[in-house]
Protein backbone atom coordinates (compact mmCIF):
# COMPACT_ATOMS: atom_id res chain seq x y z
CA UNK A 1 0.00 0.00 0.00
CA UNK A 2 1.05 3.29 -0.71
CA UNK A 3 1.68 5.64 2.05
CA UNK A 4 2.63 9.20 1.52
CA UNK A 5 4.38 11.21 4.94
CA UNK A 6 5.11 15.10 5.17
CA UNK A 7 6.76 16.42 7.53
CA UNK A 8 7.46 19.01 9.29
CA UNK A 9 3.05 19.17 9.43
CA UNK A 10 3.40 22.84 10.53
CA UNK A 11 6.11 25.12 9.97
CA UNK A 12 6.04 28.77 11.32
CA UNK A 13 8.74 30.82 9.69
CA UNK A 14 9.99 34.45 9.44
CA UNK A 15 10.04 36.51 6.03
CA UNK A 16 13.17 36.67 4.46
CA UNK A 17 14.35 32.80 5.45
CA UNK A 18 14.71 29.35 3.68
CA UNK A 19 13.09 26.18 4.85
CA UNK A 20 12.14 22.75 2.76
CA UNK A 21 9.56 20.66 3.48
CA UNK A 22 10.12 16.83 2.67
CA UNK A 23 7.44 13.96 1.66
CA UNK A 24 8.31 10.66 1.61
CA UNK A 25 6.42 7.99 0.24
CA UNK A 26 6.80 4.16 0.80
CA UNK A 27 7.07 2.27 -2.87
CA UNK A 28 7.83 3.29 -6.37
CA UNK A 29 5.88 5.57 -7.89
CA UNK A 30 5.79 7.28 -11.72
CA UNK A 31 4.45 11.33 -10.52
CA UNK A 32 4.49 13.16 -7.99
CA UNK A 33 2.49 16.47 -7.47
CA UNK A 34 2.62 19.74 -5.30
CA UNK A 35 -0.15 21.69 -4.22
CA UNK A 36 -1.32 24.61 -2.70
CA UNK A 37 -4.05 25.44 -0.13
CA UNK A 38 -5.11 28.42 0.94
CA UNK A 39 -7.51 28.81 3.98
CA UNK A 40 -11.12 28.06 3.04
CA UNK A 41 -10.00 27.62 -0.52
CA UNK A 42 -9.04 24.60 -3.02
CA UNK A 43 -5.98 23.43 -4.26
CA UNK A 44 -4.09 24.58 -6.31
CA UNK A 45 -1.53 22.61 -8.52
CA UNK A 46 2.14 24.08 -8.19
CA UNK A 47 4.33 21.23 -9.89
CA UNK A 48 4.44 18.00 -11.44
CA UNK A 49 7.81 15.92 -11.24
CA UNK A 50 7.49 12.94 -13.33
CA UNK A 51 11.53 11.78 -13.35
CA UNK A 52 14.49 11.12 -11.59
CA UNK A 53 16.33 14.14 -10.39
CA UNK A 54 13.22 16.59 -11.79
CA UNK A 55 13.54 20.02 -10.54
CA UNK A 56 11.20 22.65 -11.16
CA UNK A 57 10.81 26.28 -10.06
CA UNK A 58 8.22 29.21 -9.88
CA UNK A 59 9.15 32.24 -7.76
CA UNK A 60 10.83 31.33 -4.11
CA UNK A 61 9.36 27.85 -4.78
CA UNK A 62 11.33 24.69 -5.68
CA UNK A 63 10.45 21.10 -5.69
CA UNK A 64 12.86 18.63 -6.36
CA UNK A 65 12.28 14.39 -6.86
CA UNK A 66 14.58 11.61 -5.99
CA UNK A 67 13.27 8.26 -6.88
CA UNK A 68 15.57 6.54 -5.72
CA UNK A 69 15.04 8.02 -2.11
CA UNK A 70 11.19 8.27 -2.66
CA UNK A 71 11.73 11.87 -1.64
CA UNK A 72 10.56 15.09 -2.58
CA UNK A 73 11.17 18.28 -1.04
CA UNK A 74 9.66 22.03 -1.77
CA UNK A 75 11.83 24.57 -0.93
CA UNK A 76 11.34 28.03 0.00
CA UNK A 77 13.69 30.84 -0.27
CA UNK A 78 13.48 33.98 0.94
CA UNK A 79 9.90 33.65 2.39
CA UNK A 80 7.24 36.39 1.73
CA UNK A 81 3.79 36.48 4.20
CA UNK A 82 2.10 35.28 0.73
CA UNK A 83 3.38 32.18 0.72
CA UNK A 84 1.69 31.11 4.33
CA UNK A 85 -0.86 28.09 3.06
CA UNK A 86 -1.06 24.65 3.36
CA UNK A 87 0.89 22.41 1.19
CA UNK A 88 0.84 18.90 0.12
CA UNK A 89 2.03 16.23 -2.12
CA UNK A 90 0.91 13.61 -3.75
CA UNK A 91 2.21 10.51 -5.08
CA UNK A 92 0.63 8.08 -8.09
CA UNK A 93 1.63 5.22 -10.07
CA UNK A 94 0.07 4.18 -13.06
CA UNK A 95 -3.85 3.76 -13.06
CA UNK A 96 -3.89 3.49 -8.99
CA UNK A 97 -5.32 6.76 -6.92
CA UNK A 98 -3.67 9.67 -5.81
CA UNK A 99 -2.67 9.51 -2.49
CA UNK A 100 -1.54 12.50 -0.33
CA UNK A 101 0.41 13.39 2.55
CA UNK A 102 -1.01 14.76 5.38
CA UNK A 103 -0.32 18.89 4.54
CA UNK A 104 2.26 21.46 5.69
CA UNK A 105 0.68 24.17 7.69
CA UNK A 106 2.85 26.72 6.63
CA UNK A 107 2.70 30.39 8.24
CA UNK A 108 4.84 33.12 8.02
CA UNK A 109 5.39 36.31 10.07
CA UNK A 110 6.46 39.15 9.04
CA UNK B 1 -17.98 29.96 -15.47
CA UNK B 2 -14.33 28.65 -15.39
CA UNK B 3 -12.06 25.45 -14.43
CA UNK B 4 -14.45 23.43 -11.66
CA UNK B 5 -17.14 24.64 -10.17
CA UNK B 6 -19.01 23.39 -7.24
CA UNK B 7 -22.66 23.69 -5.65
CA UNK B 8 -23.59 24.78 -3.17
CA UNK B 9 -20.79 25.73 -1.45
CA UNK B 10 -21.83 25.21 2.09
CA UNK B 11 -24.81 22.99 2.95
CA UNK B 12 -26.16 21.93 6.60
CA UNK B 13 -28.29 19.03 6.43
CA UNK B 14 -29.63 16.70 9.12
CA UNK B 15 -29.63 12.92 9.31
CA UNK B 16 -32.52 11.60 7.89
CA UNK B 17 -32.16 14.55 4.76
CA UNK B 18 -31.71 13.99 1.16
CA UNK B 19 -29.20 16.28 -0.52
CA UNK B 20 -26.87 16.35 -3.65
CA UNK B 21 -23.92 17.82 -4.50
CA UNK B 22 -23.09 19.22 -8.09
CA UNK B 23 -19.69 19.55 -9.38
CA UNK B 24 -19.16 21.26 -13.48
CA UNK B 25 -16.01 21.03 -15.27
CA UNK B 26 -15.48 23.58 -17.97
CA UNK B 27 -11.87 22.37 -18.90
CA UNK B 28 -12.86 19.61 -21.89
CA UNK B 29 -11.64 16.59 -19.43
CA UNK B 30 -12.89 13.10 -19.64
CA UNK B 31 -11.82 12.03 -15.79
CA UNK B 32 -13.85 13.75 -12.60
CA UNK B 33 -13.11 12.68 -8.92
CA UNK B 34 -14.54 13.19 -5.39
CA UNK B 35 -12.89 13.49 -2.36
CA UNK B 36 -13.41 13.99 1.07
CA UNK B 37 -11.01 16.75 3.18
CA UNK B 38 -11.68 15.99 7.04
CA UNK B 39 -10.26 18.43 9.68
CA UNK B 40 -7.31 15.76 10.59
CA UNK B 41 -6.94 12.97 7.97
CA UNK B 42 -5.68 13.43 4.71
CA UNK B 43 -7.81 14.22 1.41
CA UNK B 44 -9.58 10.98 0.64
CA UNK B 45 -10.02 10.35 -2.63
CA UNK B 46 -13.78 8.56 -2.72
CA UNK B 47 -14.92 7.95 -6.06
CA UNK B 48 -13.10 8.38 -9.92
CA UNK B 49 -14.85 8.25 -13.32
CA UNK B 50 -13.19 7.90 -16.37
CA UNK B 51 -14.85 8.43 -19.54
CA UNK B 52 -18.20 8.68 -17.70
CA UNK B 53 -17.58 5.18 -16.52
CA UNK B 54 -16.45 4.19 -12.55
CA UNK B 55 -13.27 3.34 -12.06
CA UNK B 56 -12.86 3.75 -8.71
CA UNK B 57 -14.67 3.17 -5.04
CA UNK B 58 -12.54 4.01 -2.29
CA UNK B 59 -14.81 1.66 0.37
CA UNK B 60 -17.52 4.46 0.33
CA UNK B 61 -20.27 4.02 2.50
CA UNK B 62 -23.37 3.81 0.16
CA UNK B 63 -25.10 6.52 2.12
CA UNK B 64 -23.03 8.17 -0.62
CA UNK B 65 -24.06 7.36 -4.23
CA UNK B 66 -22.15 9.36 -6.89
CA UNK B 67 -23.77 10.02 -10.45
CA UNK B 68 -21.56 10.99 -13.84
CA UNK B 69 -24.39 11.87 -16.72
CA UNK B 70 -21.44 13.18 -18.69
CA UNK B 71 -17.90 14.09 -18.59
CA UNK B 72 -18.75 17.29 -17.73
CA UNK B 73 -20.74 16.54 -14.88
CA UNK B 74 -20.59 14.84 -11.44
CA UNK B 75 -23.01 14.71 -8.56
CA UNK B 76 -22.54 13.17 -4.89
CA UNK B 77 -26.04 12.27 -3.72
CA UNK B 78 -26.43 11.96 0.29
CA UNK B 79 -28.94 10.37 2.47
CA UNK B 80 -29.20 9.43 5.93
CA UNK B 81 -25.24 10.89 6.56
CA UNK B 82 -23.70 10.81 10.41
CA UNK B 83 -21.93 13.37 12.04
CA UNK B 84 -19.07 12.49 11.43
CA UNK B 85 -19.46 12.92 7.32
CA UNK B 86 -18.84 16.37 8.51
CA UNK B 87 -16.24 17.90 5.78
CA UNK B 88 -15.00 19.71 2.41
CA UNK B 89 -15.96 17.50 -0.63
CA UNK B 90 -14.05 18.28 -3.45
CA UNK B 91 -14.23 17.62 -6.75
CA UNK B 92 -11.99 17.10 -9.02
CA UNK B 93 -11.33 16.92 -12.94
CA UNK B 94 -8.20 16.02 -14.98
CA UNK B 95 -7.58 14.94 -18.70
CA UNK B 96 -7.76 11.04 -17.85
CA UNK B 97 -7.10 9.24 -14.91
CA UNK B 98 -4.21 7.23 -14.28
CA UNK B 99 -1.82 8.34 -17.14
CA UNK B 100 1.06 9.51 -15.73
CA UNK B 101 0.93 13.65 -16.92
CA UNK B 102 -2.39 13.80 -15.60
CA UNK B 103 -3.19 16.78 -13.25
CA UNK B 104 -5.97 17.31 -11.28
CA UNK B 105 -7.58 20.45 -10.83
CA UNK B 106 -9.63 21.02 -8.22
CA UNK B 107 -12.83 22.87 -7.42
CA UNK B 108 -13.55 25.44 -4.18
CA UNK B 109 -15.17 22.27 -2.27
CA UNK B 110 -19.02 21.98 -0.25
CA UNK B 111 -18.46 22.36 3.18
CA UNK B 112 -21.04 19.99 4.67
CA UNK B 113 -21.97 20.22 8.16
CA UNK B 114 -24.18 16.90 9.18
CA UNK B 115 -26.18 17.96 12.68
Amino acid sequence: ELKVEQNPLFLSMQEGKNYTIYCNYSTTSDRLYWYRQDPGKSLESLFVLLSNGAVKQEGRLMASLDTKARLSTLHITAAVHDLSATYFCAVGRGAQKLVFGQGTRLTINP
Amino acid sequence: ETGVTQTPRHLVMGMTNKKSLKCEQHLGHNAMYWYKQSAKKPLELMFVYNFKEQTENNSVPSRFSPECPNSSHLFLHLHTLQPEDSALYLCASSQEAGVSTDTQYFGPGTRLTVL
